[in-house]
């Protein structure tokens, strides 16, 4: 599969468990962050997003924490299972501006 | 199924040849953008076009051309290829007001 990165964190989690991934932001004036998920040999997938007016939103087994205070972003897995063992991304939209910054991304590996 | 298609997968080609990697979206999308992603440097945005007929530079324009002539399709040309432009290749698009991506399945490029 395709290379994302050759020095990424990695968390490694059991299969069950609930999985932490967390980010930092830059950028005070952002007004939408978004979580993707990268498998192997695929581009990144959405998975939620949560507006800067926000500080918590959940969706299918996951969560998305907004601390605007310490610009501070995380994302939760519930009952980590083995399909989602890949790299996670966390991005921020600028306001005012059509880009997405992304962060370097976090490894995730879940183990039976 | 909704889906950007990007083409080719794999491309190897030579120093100054020029080349054009394909991008086409079927969800009538006005937004569509490239990214390239390298180890290390994360996903960086190239170019992004905000409708037809209206492009414009991300952060790493050099080297790079695109054209929005029709609303699903958003071509990337490197007219004179180098090796710094190897890199994994990656066309996204989304409507207007929406911070979510959809993402291609990328383009490996070696330039030798």
């Amino acid at each position: 599969g395709e290379s994302v990165g050759l020095h990424l964190p990695t968390l490694s989690v059991q299969e069950g468990d609930n999985s932490i991934i967390n980010c930092a932001y830059s950028n005070s004036a952002s007004d939408y962050f978004i979580w993707y998920k990268q498998e192997s040999g695929k581009g990144p997938q959405f998975i939620i997003d949560i507006r800067s007016n926000m500080d918590k939103r959940q969706g299918q087994r996951v969560t998305v924490l907004l601390n605007k205070t310490v610009k501070h972003l995380s994302l939760q897995i519930a009952a980590t299972q083995p399909g989602d063992s890949a790299v996670y991304f966390c991005a921020e939209r600028p306001g005012g501006y059509n880009k997405l910054i992304f962060g370097a991304g976090t490894r995730l590996a879940v183990h039976p | 199924e909704a889906q950007v298609t990007q083409n080719p997968r794999y491309l190897i080609t030579v120093t100054g040849k020029k080349l054009t990697v394909t991008c086409s979206q079927n969800m009538n999308h006005e937004y569509m953008s490239w990214y390239r992603q390298d180890p290390g440097l994360g996903l960086r945005q190239i170019y992004y076009s905000m409708n037809v007929e209206v492009t414009d530079k991300g952060d790493v324009p050099e080297g790079y051309k695109v054209s929005r002539k029709e609303k699903r399709n958003f071509p990337l040309i490197l007219e004179s290829p180098s090796p710094n432009q190897t890199s994994l290749y990656f066309c996204a698009s989304s409507f207007q007001d929406r911070a979510g991506y959809t993402f291609g399945s990328g383009t490996r490029l070696t330039v030798v």
